[in-house]
């Protein structure tokens, strides 16, 4: 079955751009599903990020639009965020995960720890 | 967009049922049957439970229901066991290729 596995640093100094990346096995992320961000800063509930499409087609939370960049690389079957101007408050559990269209998002990556800090 | 609301906590013994529900607008919950519910225990990845309001994927057990009416999405869970400890998250369509989270809800199983 499909796994989803993150990865990138885990500790980014304010200002920077926080870059993450979601290995995609068992399955292709050229399959008609979107894949998706959530984070969850500490002590506080899981919040949506944004979405990727195979085709490159992206949709991003409001709040974070103008800071955020999704990409998609076929050829290795993962895609990736970036976050940039990055503050405190960024500093969160990230998690990648799978969404059958509008249905849901029914595969998640384990999550991975980014702290915001100099 | 501002998150869902949900009750920051609720508990039952177990045995019992209890529901959790999920409060969003005419902009979310209220204009889209898009609402899914996921289990999220300390540690691990959230547990995609509940989808379009009221189906369940496979494999998850028949002791969790959903149910919308306007808009409140609501999550029912019967039959309460300690396993089923946990914080709870509603997600719904907000229009624009857009999704949003409720805040979470912990249950407690006393």
């Amino acid at each position: 079955q499909v796994q989803l596995q993150e990865s990138g640093p885990g500790l980014v100094k304010p200002s920077g751009t926080l870059s993450l990346t979601c290995a995609v096995s068992g399955g292709s992320i050229s399959s008609s599903n979107w894949w998706s961000w959530v984070r969850q800063p500490p002590g506080k509930g899981l919040e949506w990020v944004g979405q990727i499409y195979h085709s490159g087609g992206t949709n991003y939370n409001p709040s974070l639009k103008s800071r955020v960049t999704m990409s998609v690389d076929k050829s290795r079957n993962q895609f990736s965020l970036n976050l940039s101007s990055v503050t405190a408050a960024d500093t969160a559990v990230y998690y990648c995960a799978r969404q059958l269209l509008v249905r849901g998002m029914d595969v998640w990556g384990q999550g991975t720890t980014v702290s915001v800090s100099s | 967009q501002s998150a869902l609301t949900q009750p920051a906590s609720v508990s039952g013994s177990p045995g019992q049922s209890i529901t959790i529900s999920c409060t969003g607008t005419s902009s979310d919950v209220g204009s889209y049957n898009l609402v899914s519910w996921y289990q999220h225990h300390p540690g691990k990845s959230p547990k995609f439970i509940i989808y379009e309001g009221s189906k369940r994927p496979s494999g998850v057990s028949d002791r969790f229901s959903g149910s919308t009416s306007g808009k409140t999405a609501s999550l029912t869970i019967s039959g309460l066991q300690p396993e089923d400890e946990a914080e709870y998250y509603c997600c719904s369509y907000a229009g624009s290729s857009t999704w949003i989270f409720g805040g979470g809800t912990k249950l407690s199983v006393l």
